[in-house]
């Protein structure tokens, strides 16, 4: 298996555009998890979803953010419109879900907002 | 969720054991402990979790303290390739569902010759 793959690996982008991160977990897997990184709150959990269903996005920073996962092979991360402060390496992992405790991460997108 | 505490950095020389701390002294029965590292340039990586009974797998074992209330990674030759930042964390399982893992500041290790 190729892992979780993420898309775009990097990206840069003005201030006020929208951007879509994508993330195709690993075939089999039912569970899809968010997160951010940056050097000063270090790694969060945004929103992570069981079975496509969104259980807990307590951690999505605010309205501008949103996240979809409209079928077992697929989830986005939408920000709308983007702002400097959202810079940071987003990660997105997955898991089986039942008995299985590891995350399975994927590489990060790198996002610039300038 | 429960709280862990880490020691920011530590230093080991290659090929020598090295002991990752952990306290988690207001830890639930249900918690789970597990250990993930990140690498430089990478998404965090599973290393290993327990419960209350210690816990070898080819990467490393864990040590848990009998009251639960701490425990200690084992990497039992530390080589160039294991410096990366170790997180401990506590998780809880509901039901089916896979766990939410909250990652605090973690251990930054250090190898050198």
């Amino acid at each position: 298996d190729a892992g979780v793959i993420q898309s775009p690996r990097h990206e840069v982008t003005e201030m006020g555009q929208e951007v879509t991160l994508r993330c195709k977990p690993i075939s089999g897997h039912n569970s899809l998890f968010w997160y951010r990184q940056t050097m000063m709150r270090g790694l969060e959990l945004l929103i992570y979803f069981n079975n496509n269903v969104p259980i807990d996005d307590s951690g999505m920073p605010e309205d501008r953010f949103s996240a979809k996962m409209p079928n077992a092979s697929f989830s986005t991360l939408k920000i709308q419109p983007s702002e400097p402060r959202d810079s940071a390496v987003y990660f997105c992992a997955s898991t089986t879900g039942q008995e299985s405790y590891e995350q399975y991460f994927g590489p990060g997108t790198r996002l610039t907002v300038t | 969720d429960a709280k862990t505490t880490q020691p920011n950095s530590m230093e080991s020389n290659e090929e020598e054991p090295v002991h990752l701390p952990c306290n988690h002294s207001t830890i639930s029965g249900t918690d789970y402990i597990h250990w993930y590292r990140q690498l430089p340039s990478q998404g965090p990586e599973y290393v290993i979790h327990g419960l209350t009974s210690n816990v070898n797998n080819r990467m490393a074992s864990l040590a848990i303290a009998e009251d639960r209330k701490s425990s200690t990674l084992i990497l039992h030759r530390a080589t160039l390739r294991d410096a990366a930042v170790y997180y401990c964390i506590l998780s809880r399982r509901y039901g089916g569902t896979a766990s939410k893992l909250t990652f605090g500041t973690g251990t930054r290790l250090q190898v050198t010759l």
